[in-house]
């Protein structure tokens, strides 16, 4: 199965804000409202930030949203900061299993 | 507050088996409603999701490791564990284990992950 597509890189300036999107197809994505992502610094654990699409747990700010339109789904960051420097990973479930993006890099100039 | 934490060899050679646990406190591992999944990741790349085994002993696998994999809880201890048999050097990777919740797209919280290199 093919992972689902990310951008390679994106950047913003503090303040500023700034779309992740993250593609799949008809049998992930379009099919589920099963989407979440996840923030990773180096050398730690992935942190979930989004799920279900568009819902925050707690103790994140609500500086992220997520949304899905059709076969991709979106994750805002807005009134960036230079914390959020860092890898993003978007999910789907695709019927009977999980499926990652390839990951984001953001970087904060 | 739930924590999770994997432990295993860190060193496995090709074509033998790996063998990693993830021990959980603070929650119980049959709490209705709740997965536990390992989920691999290596250097540069996006997670890859294994496979995990619901509250109630049910298991679930991607099926690109399904024929390898095996997920198992032990319950009295409060944990659950990983075999991946005939590794070769692609199974090289930080291997995590992570909270799930049934019905939900939410991978919550995630252990810190522990190194296993497959090498001679």
């Amino acid at each position: 199965q093919s992972a689902l597509t990310q951008p390679r890189s994106v950047s913003g300036s503090p303040g500023q804000s700034v779309t992740l999107s993250c593609t799949g197809t008809s049998s992930d994505i379009g099919a589920y409202n099963y989407v979440s992502w996840y923030q990773q610094h180096p050398g730690k654990a992935p942190k979930l930030i989004i799920y279900d699409v568009h819902r925050r747990p707690s103790g994140v700010p609500d500086r992220f949203s997520g949304s899905k339109s059709a076969y991709t789904a979106s994750l805002t960051i807005s009134g960036l900061q230079a914390e959020d420097e860092a890898d993003y990973y978007c999910c789907s479930f695709a019927a009977s299993f999980w499926v990652f993006g390839g990951g984001t890099k953001l970087t904060v100039l | 507050q739930v924590q999770l934490q994997e432990s295993g060899p860190g060193l496995v050679k090709p074509l033998e088996t790996l063998s990693l646990t993830c021990t959980v406190s603070g929650d119980s591992i049959t709490r209705t409603g709740y997965h536990w999944d390992w989920i691999r990741q290596t250097t540069g790349k996006g997670p890859e999701w294994i496979g995990g085994i619901s509250w109630k002993g049910d298991t679930f696998y991607n099926p690109s490791l399904m024929s390898r994999a095996t997920i198992s809880a032990d319950t009295s201890r409060n944990q659950c564990s990983l075999t991946l048999r005939s590794v070769t050097a692609t199974d090289t990777a930080v291997y995590y284990c992570a909270r799930d919740y049934d019905a939900s797209s939410r991978f919550d919280p995630w252990g810190p992950g522990t190194l296993v290199t497959v090498s001679s």
